[in-house]
């Protein structure tokens, strides 16, 4: 199975930067994903991960360490509508996704 | 992406009854489908894994009978709660897997907030 751990929440100011970090335990490994999602929403795909290193996509990067068992969502120039809550999913070699219990990011004016 | 949509996106219903939510691929061919349920503030649980042709394929202590899942065409699979209960009122999310490389993602539908009186 998985186990996928991240902070539950995280209050930053417009326009600065956000670090969400997840660590991950897994039985098999193959890529690594992040979602956002709105409050009574489903997740929207963000970015995805599957050798080591850093992916950026506009304002939002994520980074990922397989022998360490991390990655973390960068993002950047923090806008209000950026408030939400943050999924880091690990997939199986079956292709099924495992969750993390999300990290709520509150974006003060 | 792909395009999914979810009907009906909210449902209450009275306990004891049983519903049924549809999930369909507007713009893609789906062989398989992807079936969660979320709980307020947590995250979402895998309950099964619906293959276009047969039988889904159920997640650790998720009854079978009493989530019936049918997916009779690429474009179609649907999740029927069967004789619902309040413990079963959540936030029921579908979502299908592209293929043709690793890099390939889950494109989520809308979801079906399901309220059991």
């Amino acid at each position: 199975g998985q186990n996928i751990d991240q902070p539950t929440e995280m209050t930053a100011t417009e326009g600065a930067i956000v670090q969400i970090n997840c660590t991950y335990q897994t039985s098999g490994f193959n890529g690594l994903f992040w979602y956002q999602q709105h409050a009574g929403e489903a997740p929207t795909f963000l970015s995805y991960n599957v050798l080591d290193g850093l992916e950026e996509k506009g304002r939002f990067s994520s980074f990922l360490s397989r022998s360490k068992g991390y990655s973390y969502l960068l993002l950047k120039e923090l806008q209000m509508k950026d408030s939400a809550s943050y999924l880091c999913a690990v997939r199986d070699p079956d292709y099924k996704l495992s969750f993390g219990a999300g990290t709520t990011v509150t974006v003060r004016a | 992406g792909a395009v999914v949509s979810q009907h009906p996106s909210r449902v209450i219903c009275k306990s004891g009854t049983s519903v049924k939510i549809e999930c369909r691929s507007l713009d893609f061919q789906a062989t398989t489908m992807f079936w969660y349920r979320q709980f307020p503030k947590q995250s979402l649980m895998l309950m099964a894994t619906s293959n276009e042709g047969s039988k889904a394929t159920y997640e650790q202590g998720v009854e079978k009978d009493k989530f019936l899942i049918n997916h009779a065409s690429l474009t179609l699979s649907t999740l029927t709660v069967t004789s619902a209960h309040p413990e079963d009122s959540s936030f029921y999310i579908c979502s299908l897997g592209t293929s043709g490389g690793a890099g390939d993602t889950q494109y989520f539908g809308p979801g079906t907030r399901l309220t059991v009186l």
